[in-house]
């Protein structure tokens, strides 16, 4: 089974700082997702990455697919408080269209505090 | 626009009592539906998934159950609770295999 592995598992930054949160598979991604969560809440969903060397942005975070689609990273530029969270990286195990209907195995996720 | 809920948002239960705990979606139909734990607030683990009426997949053996009654409805539910069945319970959909969007959570207290 496909097992992900998120570092580091807690991260203090100041406000202003960047920072990168990495997210490795043991096996080859077929999707990856990035899903952000306050505590006591519901996952927020990022971005989603499916080719290899695949980049997006949104607002001032980054994530990155490596080219042999085996690792991610969560690149936040100028951490701000409302930064602050857990962040989680989600990923499917086969083609979409395979036996998997979809289901994904998740990291154990990145706690980010910014201090202001 | 979809949006999906869960019910109740907190819950507090003795041993050996039993569950039942409600997710709903709307603005979407034949949704995938997913149920997973989170415990100690970090990764979480799949419990059950459905791809529709009444066709439940379970991940993990275990002291629960899930029933698809309606489209947009998926439930969780024990016979008897354990303590280990403590923790954070998240519903997902996804439009077939496409990304999961989760719900606010049930936290579920079993003393």
């Amino acid at each position: 089974s496909q097992e992900l592995e998120q570092s580091p598992q807690s991260l203090i930054v100041q406000e202003g700082k960047n920072l990168t949160i990495n997210c490795t598979s043991s096996k080859t991604l077929y999707g990856l997702y990035w899903y952000k969560q306050k505590y006591g809440e519901g996952l927020i969903f990022l971005m989603m990455l499916q080719k290899g060397g695949e980049e997006k942005s949104h607002e001032k975070i980054t994530a990155k697919l490596d080219e042999k689609k085996q690792q991610s990273s969560l690149h936040i530029t100028a951490s701000q408080p409302s930064h602050a969270g857990i962040y989680l990286c989600g990923a499917a195990g086969e083609p979409a269209g395979g036996t998997s209907y979809g289901k994904l195995t998740f990291g154990q996720g990145t706690i980010l505090t910014v201090h202001p | 626009s979809q949006t999906i809920h869960q019910w109740p948002a907190t819950l507090v239960q003795p041993v050996g009592s039993p569950l039942s705990l409600e997710c709903t979606v709307e603005g979407t139909s034949n949704p995938n539906l997913y149920w997973y734990r989170q415990a100690a607030g970090r990764g979480l683990q799949l419990l059950f998934y459905s791809v529709g009426i009444g066709q439940i997949s379970s991940e993990v053996p275990q002291n629960l159950s899930a029933s698809r009654p309606q489209d947009r409805q998926f439930i969780l539910s024990s016979k008897k609770l354990l303590l280990s069945d403590s923790g954070f319970y998240l519903c997902a959909w996804a439009p077939g295999v496409g990304t999961q969007y989760f719900g606010p959570g049930t936290r579920l207290l079993v003393l």
